[in-house]
This record gives C-alpha cells, sequence and structure tokens, in this order.
C-alpha cells in the first residue's frame, strides 16, 4: 500500500469552529489533493498541489484553504466550519499527470455539529 | 470539460452472475479513463486503468473493463460475481496531461447469496 496517512480518522466539530486536516505520504510524490465525499455526488475535488508552496482550487474550494510546507505533508483548513462541510475528506496523491493512478488515503471522517 | 455518468447508483446481482457496471464519459480530448473500488469505511482502490493501446483492459480480482470511443463508454464487467466483490465502484475520468481525476457519482454493488 502506497504510504498515505490522514489525520485524525473521525473528527466532532462546532459550527464556526476552525478545523484543520492533514495529510502525511511516504512516497515522495509530487502531486497531492483533497476530495470531499458525499452521497450522489461521488468525489469532487478541493483543492491539489503540485509541488512546495504551489497550490490552486478545485470545484468546490470555497470554505477551504491548504498549505504544503513539504513534499510530504497536505493542510486542507476549515476555516470557520459549517454543517454544509460534514463529509467524508479524501487525500490522494500520484507522481506523474494523468497516466499515473492516484493513491487514497484511508479518509477523514469530519462531523460539524 | 470532462464529465462521467455512471448508470444506476445501486445494482444487484446474485452469486456466481455476471457483473456489469456502466460508465460513460465526456471530453474533448482522449481521455484517461479508470474504475476504482471502495470496500467499506476504506480509502479507493485502482481496479483498471485505460491510456493508450488495447482497448480491453484487464484489472485486479478478475475485473475488466472495454473503453468504446464510438460509444464514449468503458463499462465495467466481471463474468461471476463473489460476495467480496460487494462494494462500492467509481469511474474516473483524466485528459491527457491534465493534473485532476473527475468521478462519477458511484455504484454501489450488492451480491446476493
Amino acid at each position: 500500500d502506497a504510504g498515505i496517512t490522514q489525520s485524525p480518522r473521525h473528527k466532532v466539530t462546532e459550527t464556526g469552529t476552525p478545523v484543520t486536516l492533514r495529510c502525511h505520504q511516504t512516497e515522495n510524490h509530487r502531486y497531492m489533493y483533497w476530495y470531499r465525499q458525499d452521497p450522489g455526488h461521488g468525489l469532487r475535488l478541493i483543492h491539489y498541489s503540485y509541488g512546495v508552496k504551489d497550490t490552486d482550487k478545485g470545484e468546490v474550494s470555497d470554505g477551504y484553504s491548504v498549505s504544503r510546507s513539504k513534499t510530504e505533508d497536505f493542510l486542507l483548513t476549515l476555516e470557520s466550519a459549517t454543517s454544509s462541510q460534514t463529509s467524508v475528506y479524501f487525500c490522494a496523491t500520484n507522481s506523474v499527470l494523468a497516466a499515473a493512478e492516484a493513491f487514497f488515503g484511508q479518509g477523514t471522517r469530519l462531523t460539524v455539529v | 470539460a470532462q464529465s462521467v455518468t455512471q448508470l444506476g447508483s445501486h445494482v444487484s446481482v446474485s452469486e456466481g452472475a455476471l457483473v456489469l457496471l456502466r460508465c460513460n464519459y465526456s471530453s474533448s480530448v482522449p481521455p484517461y479513463l479508470f474504475w476504482y473500488v471502495q470496500y467499506p469505511n476504506q480509502g479507493l482502490q485502482l481496479l483498471l486503468k485505460y491510456t493508450t493501446g488495447a482497448t480491453l483492459v484487464k484489472g485486479i480480482n478478475g475485473f475488466e473493463a472495454e473503453f468504446k470511443k464510438s460509444e464514449t463508454s468503458f463499462h465495467l464487467t466481471k463474468p461471476s460475481a463473489h460476495m467480496s466483490d460487494a462494494a462500492e465502484y467509481f469511474c474516473a475520468v483524466s485528459e491527457t496531461g491534465a493534473n485532476n481525476l473527475f468521478f462519477g457519482t458511484g455504484t454501489r454493488l450488492t451480491v446476493i447469496p
């Protein structure tokens, strides 16, 4: 298995509080992604990174920010959590564009109450 | 723009029966196509992928898929379903040179003993 670790695996937080999810990889992959998974929507891209300090928005980026200060770590921050951000969040990595498979972490289940 | 349509959010088959999960895509350039499987409370795992070359692609666990450009389809099949195949399956598309996977909404496969 690709070495992708997400933390925490489960979190319950209150509306309006900041939340940071962490993705750590040991594969030295250049590209890293944050997706959210919701019933009826599949996986939707939040943000991605193509290198240290190089990030860009995905299709559902509103309310989220990311940072990548090291190759191995990609952080997703919800500045002020809302109930609509209750979801399962997945981190993924791959080493080259497109043709290579993406490797996924185990997911973080976030509940905003 | 890319998109993926998976027909049928739930599919039930009897153990030993043929599995057919449908996927249609749209892409303005030659696509890369993927099938991923997700077991409960786990991340996504690659089943198979099409990039170039042979249009019939074989993957893990006895699954295969055929790329049909004229039909813009990439349906997933398995001749004989096993109980262990029960999971959620996602079709995804990536355009040549792109840096993102676009996922379908998923199909949950149930295998009936």
